[in-house]
């Protein structure tokens, strides 16, 4: 799935600290979310958005920031990290809301 | 918001051996979506199921939705190492302003050669 990639795939930060992880797709798709998988947790979806500059909350948005000014990117900020935020974190993108989700490779991200 | 429920969370089987995973809602869904995911990799769409009552094969993989269209399973025939993974579904969700996809807490399958 070269069409979304996630960078960087591997971050280690320290608590309080401010991160990004950056999330860009190449096939136009509409939709695009962010998810963070933890170990009895599953996938949880934390943002998403249907459009350019059109973001929801999804299950888990709390101490996290995203936005969309170009449909093909969809970044998501950690403000001032936790170590409860340590987790792996996997960028999707879909055409429409029932089309099938592309994941990108993750990113691995340890706050300490 | 929707949930889908997803048993067993862990299921370890002998190579050769079948394996089931279940996907359960309280509510009807609109459609169903099963992805597979290898160890250190990430999830990978399988197939989507949308009709009551819909079965759909992949060589070894048999996916059914339910005729009340509330629950999915997918059953593996005679696993391989290859298999090994966890597998999730994943529900249209219409919690928010527009729809999101939910994911189950998935599957863990281990094959033992």
């Amino acid at each position: 799935d070269a069409g979304i990639t996630q960078s960087p795939r591997y971050k280690i930060t320290e608590t309080g600290r401010q991160v990004t992880l950056m999330c860009h797709q190449t096939w136009s798709h509409s939709y695009m979310f962010w998810y963070r998988q933890d170990l009895g947790h599953g996938l949880r979806l934390i943002y998403y958005s249907a459009a350019a500059d059109i973001t929801d909350k999804g299950e888990v948005p709390d101490g996290y920031v995203v936005s969309r000014s170009k449909t093909e990117n969809f970044p998501l900020t950690l403000e001032s990290a936790t170590r409860s935020q340590t987790s792996v974190y996997f960028c999707a993108s879909s055409g429409t809301s029932r089309d099938p989700a592309f994941f990108g490779q993750g990113t691995r991200l340890t706050v300490v | 918001g929707q949930q889908v429920m997803q048993i067993p969370q862990y299921q370890h089987v002998q190579e050769g051996e079948d394996f089931t995973t279940y996907c359960n809602s309280s509510t009807t869904l609109s459609n169903i979506q099963w992805y597979k995911q290898r160890p250190g990799g990430h999830p990978v769409f399988l197939i989507q199921l949308v009709k009551s009552g819909e079965v759909k094969k992949q060589k070894r993989l048999t996916f059914q939705f339910g005729e009340a269209k509330k629950n999915s399973s997918l059953h593996i025939t005679a696993t391989q190492t290859t298999d090994v993974g966890t597998y999730f579904c994943a529900a249209l969700n219409y919690g928010g302003s527009q729809g999101n996809l939910i994911f189950g807490k998935g599957t863990k399958l281990s094959v033992k050669p």
